[in-house]
């Protein structure tokens, strides 16, 4: 089976601070993406990746920026945390672009 | 908005009973959709997809089934178990701009009482 980590399941941090959240799959999957899921609002993509070192932003990428060297490793990055970036986040990779996703356990993060 | 929705936010069934959750679509030319289990504290989990040339596909205990005529998805789970209790989530893959993305339901919750 595929299997998509997120690096901590739980993360408290503080306003302004720089926050990198890791993904890693384990089946040589072409894309990866980031989500973040609000209630209510439900899955918001932020950015994807179909390749090595190339991203796209998704709907909703303000605020966030991505790095992709190696393929197995999908990271994001808060570069200036706001208490409205508290979220549960989303990684997920695929085979191809038309193919089902398989999700990471997500990371719940606490912007204080 | 996002047009990949559902009828009812919430399910309740009883265990055993056969359960039915919808999701309607706007884009007539996705060809592409999937079922997600969520449970509490968990990332989605794959159940089961379909493509547009077919209009039904069973599963284990699950059977999705497409009407492209009126864009409706539906999600049945026969001999609902206590275990099935979770949010679930339609997606479609919808050409967008040159390029596909999956748009996401907003979720049924289904509460499987014993």
């Amino acid at each position: 089976d595929v299997k998509v980590t997120q690096s901590s399941r739980y993360l408290v941090k503080r306003t302004g601070e720089k926050v990198f959240l890791e993904c890693v799959q384990d089946m040589d999957h072409e894309n990866m993406f980031w989500y973040r899921q609000d209630p209510g609002l439900g899955l918001r993509l932020i950015y994807f990746s179909y390749d090595v070192k190339m991203k796209e932003k998704g709907d909703i990428p303000e605020g966030y920026s991505v790095s992709r060297e190696k393929k197995e490793r999908f990271s994001l990055i808060l570069e200036s945390a706001s208490t409205n970036q508290t979220s549960m986040y989303l990684c997920a990779s695929s085979r191809a672009r038309d193919e089902k996703l398989f999700f990471g356990s997500g990371t719940q993060l606490s912007v204080l | 908005g996002e047009s990949v929705g559902l009828h009812l936010p919430t399910l309740s069934v009883q265990e055993g009973d056969n359960s039915i959750i919808n999701c309607a679509y706007s884009n007539s030319a996705s060809d592409y959709f999937i079922w997600y289990k969520q449970e509490s504290g968990k990332g989605p989990q794959f159940i089961i997809d379909i493509r547009s040339n077919m209009d039904k596909r069973q599963g284990q205990r699950v059977t999705v089934l497409l009407n492209k005529t009126v864009k409706h998805l539906s999600l049945q789970i026969a001999a609902t178990q206590p275990g099935d209790s979770a949010v679930y989530f339609c997606a479609e893959n919808r050409a967008q701009g040159g390029s596909e993305k999956l748009v996401f339901g907003k979720g049924t919750k289904l509460t499987v009482n014993p």
